[in-house]
């Protein structure tokens, strides 16, 4: 049972550059979320979706931009990256939309020179 | 502004001692208060969870202890091992939404 599985884990842009970060679980979770980890800043919910079809702010959605493919998938695109995008981005899953342990994936670790 | 406030930042313990770790929230709509785990090059793993109706919840050597009056909520780690080494965030969350504390990286002595 692999989780919450993200790809690329690591990746490097310049500037100016965009991508696309993959996430997929196979717990049969409704609510997905994006955060991005920085030094001293704990994680900051980036966006969420709460449900197959929605998706809403988070505290940082400055720069991205989600989609919820299907239940299994959400994705976080940055049309044009910025050094200040420079993160670990982690996507994380939760059984229903309210106050449940969240599962984590693995991380991607984004630097944008 | 920060939810959720953790501290200390860094917590060196030896082996065998307690490790304690606080956090405070002034948002009285929290009503779920989770601990993370996390490894070096791994995602945050949920630990243990407490609801604000309960004062204290014990799994193994893993404690939290809730004060609701006081909006304050702390992890304590008993007979603490090397392999609990890791950064600790305490959580705060309202439906939908889970705050984060900004972590604190226990390293624990052999």
């Amino acid at each position: 049972n692999a989780g919450v599985t993200q790809t690329p884990k690591f990746q490097v842009l310049k500037t100016g550059q965009s991508m696309t970060l993959q996430c997929a679980q196979d717990m049969n979770h409704n609510s997905m979320y994006w955060y991005r980890q920085d030094p001293g800043m704990g994680l900051r919910l980036i966006y969420y979706s709460a449900s197959e079809g929605t998706t809403d702010k988070g505290e940082v959605p400055n720069g991205y931009n989600v989609s919820r493919l299907n239940k299994r998938e959400f994705s976080l695109r940055l049309e044009s990256a910025a050094p200040s995008q420079t993160s670990v981005y982690f996507c994380a899953s939760s059984e229903e939309w309210g106050n449940y342990g969240y599962t984590f994936g693995s991380g991607t670790r984004l630097t944008v020179v | 502004q920060q939810q959720v406030k953790q501290s200390p930042q860094s917590l060196i313990v030896q082996k065998g001692g307690i490790s304690i770790i606080n956090c405070a929230y002034e948002n009285t709509a929290f009503d779920y208060f989770p601990w993370y785990q996390q490894f070096p090059g791994k995602g945050p793993a949920l630990l243990i969870a407490i609801r604000p109706d309960v004062s204290e919840k014990k799994e193994g050597r893993f404690t939290i202890s809730f004060n609701k009056s006081a909006k304050q909520f702390s992890l304590h780690i008993m007979d603490s091992q090397p392999g609990d080494s890791a950064t600790y965030f305490c959580a705060a969350s309202m439906p939908g939404r889970l705050y984060f504390g900004r972590g604190t990286q226990l390293t624990v002595w052999p």
